[in-house]
């Protein structure tokens, strides 16, 4: 199964900067079927990317991802209030799917 | 709108087993696997599974074969979860998923997870 293994772990920033986080794969993900999640603490994980930089419905456009093979990552531009939480990379494209470990970020 | 409307929490016991139902709503519900992911406290995602209400097709994670079940219901558009011999470490939270249209594809649509404690 493929390995996927995100940096930093944690990610400590201020409302208005910006945030990049990596997701790298132990081995290549398949037609890059990489997709970024958000999670917050009691919520459900949101789908944010797919694709690999394809934002989902309704995802605002400071979320952006890119990347290719197995290195990828996302990007917000100008961190909000409501974005300090978890994110988890995934990949689709084998079987099992799996997940990183998730980056947090959080308030400095 | 699309839903997925989990079962309420759950107290087990050791050995006992478990069942979680996901209720669909606002698509055609066999047009779209279910997936089941679990999430021990503080920790990260887990994926166990997936049925295909269409066919009752499924695929589990080899960590969890045997321990595992997931059926669907299309007559009330609901997939269950069943898992036997609980653990203290099988305390976590599950969530139900909607892989999206096509192949492959990510999760677009979770429920609300479900918290199942183990404990004597």
């Amino acid at each position: 199964e493929i390995v996927l293994t995100q940096s930093p772990g944690t990610l400590s920033l201020s409302p208005g900067e910006r945030a990049t986080l990596f997701c790298r794969a132990s081995q290549v993900v398949s037609d890059n079927y990489l997709a970024w999640y958000q999670q917050k603490p009691g919520q459900a994980p949101r789908l944010l990317i797919y694709g690999a930089s394809s934002r989902a419905s309704g995802i605002p456009g400071r979320f952006s991802g890119s990347g290719s093979g197995a290195d990828f990552i996302v990007t917000i531009s100008r961190l909000e209030p409501e974005d300090f939480a978890v994110y988890y990379c995934q990949q689709y494209g084998s079987s099992p799917p799996t997940f990183g470990q998730g980056t947090k970020v959080e308030i400095k | 709108q699309v839903q997925l409307v989990q079962s309420g929490a759950e107290v087990k016991k050791p050995g006992a087993s478990v069942r979680v139902s996901c209720k669909a709503s606002g698509y055609s519900f066999t047009g779209y696997y279910i997936h089941w992911v679990r999430q021990a406290p503080g920790e990260g995602l887990e994926w166990m599974g997936w049925i295909n209400p269409y066919s009752d097709g499924t695929n589990y994670a080899q960590k969890y074969q045997g321990r595992v079940t997931m059926t669907s219901d299309t007559s009330i558009n609901t997939v269950y979860m069943e898992m036997s011999g609980l653990t203290s470490d099988d305390t976590a939270t599950y969530f139900c998923a909607r892989e999206g249209a096509g192949s492959y594809s990510p999760f677009d649509y979770w429920g609300q997870g479900t918290l199942v404690a183990v404990s004597s």
